[in-house]
């Protein structure tokens, strides 16, 4: 089964850059089958999609987001990360990671917290 | 870019069905996933490419997808169910979430 497990600071402040690993375990980030995803969800908000890497390294953001993030994928960690910079507290959000299969999220990680403030 | 549009909240009587709404644009010509959110947890897949369940999601959940309406159908509601449920589609720009449903059983 496979699973996945976020990590990275807490707490970041404004205008700084919001750094997250997924560890992944049970599968391989080289599998050539899927992609890896970030989705965030504001407290009390809706989900929304961040962006997602495949084992190649080939990307796809969300526009609202493209000029913000960066994503990188660790084959030899079997991890997969992501950087969104210039951070705001519209940024606060439970950051998930995910694993796309065909276009759906059928395995998550818990879940971290990332809180932007001075 | 494209927008799900689910309704706020959904109150179902114990026992009874539920119907979940998802409203875009020509969606029966997309594949529809539904997540169920539990408070303080992770989304859980229970329906994926509009009628197809995950193993180990009870039978009580279905899906269709026709024009422009996506439904999540929830038979023989439980409390265990009360929870946020979120369609989830591809568009040309990437994945994109409805707005989210909040069901409560009573």
């Amino acid at each position: 089964q496979v699973q996945l497990r976020e990590s990275g600071p807490g707490l970041v402040k404004p205008s700084e850059t919001l750094s997250l690993t997924c560890t992944v375990s049970g599968g391989s980030v080289s599998s050539g089958s899927y992609s890896w995803s970030w989705i965030r969800q504001p407290p009390g908000k809706g989900l929304e999609w961040i962006g997602y890497i495949d084992y190649s390294g080939s990307t796809n953001y969300n526009p609202s987001l493209k000029s913000r993030v960066t994503m990188s994928v660790d084959k030899f960690k079997n991890q997969f990360s992501v950087k969104l910079s210039s951070v705001t507290a519209a940024d606060t959000a439970v950051y998930y990671c995910a694993r796309d299969s065909s276009g759906y999220f059928a395995f998550w990680g818990q879940g971290t917290l990332v809180t932007v403030s001075s | 870019s494209y927008e799900l549009t689910q309704p706020l909240s959904v109150s179902v009587t114990l026992g009874q069905t539920a119907r979940i709404t998802c409203g875009g644009n020509n969606i029966g010509g997309r594949n529809v996933h539904w997540y169920q959110q539990k408070p303080g947890q992770a989304p859980v897949l229970v329906i994926y490419r509009d009628t197809n369940r995950p193993s180990g999601i009870p039978e009580r959940f279905s899906g269709s997808n026709s024009g422009n309406t996506a439904t999540l159908t929830i038979s023989r509601a439980q409390a265990g169910d009360e929870a946020d449920y979120y369609c989830q589609v591809w568009d040309s720009s990437g994945g994109v979430f409805g707005t989210g449903a909040k069901v409560t059983v009573v």
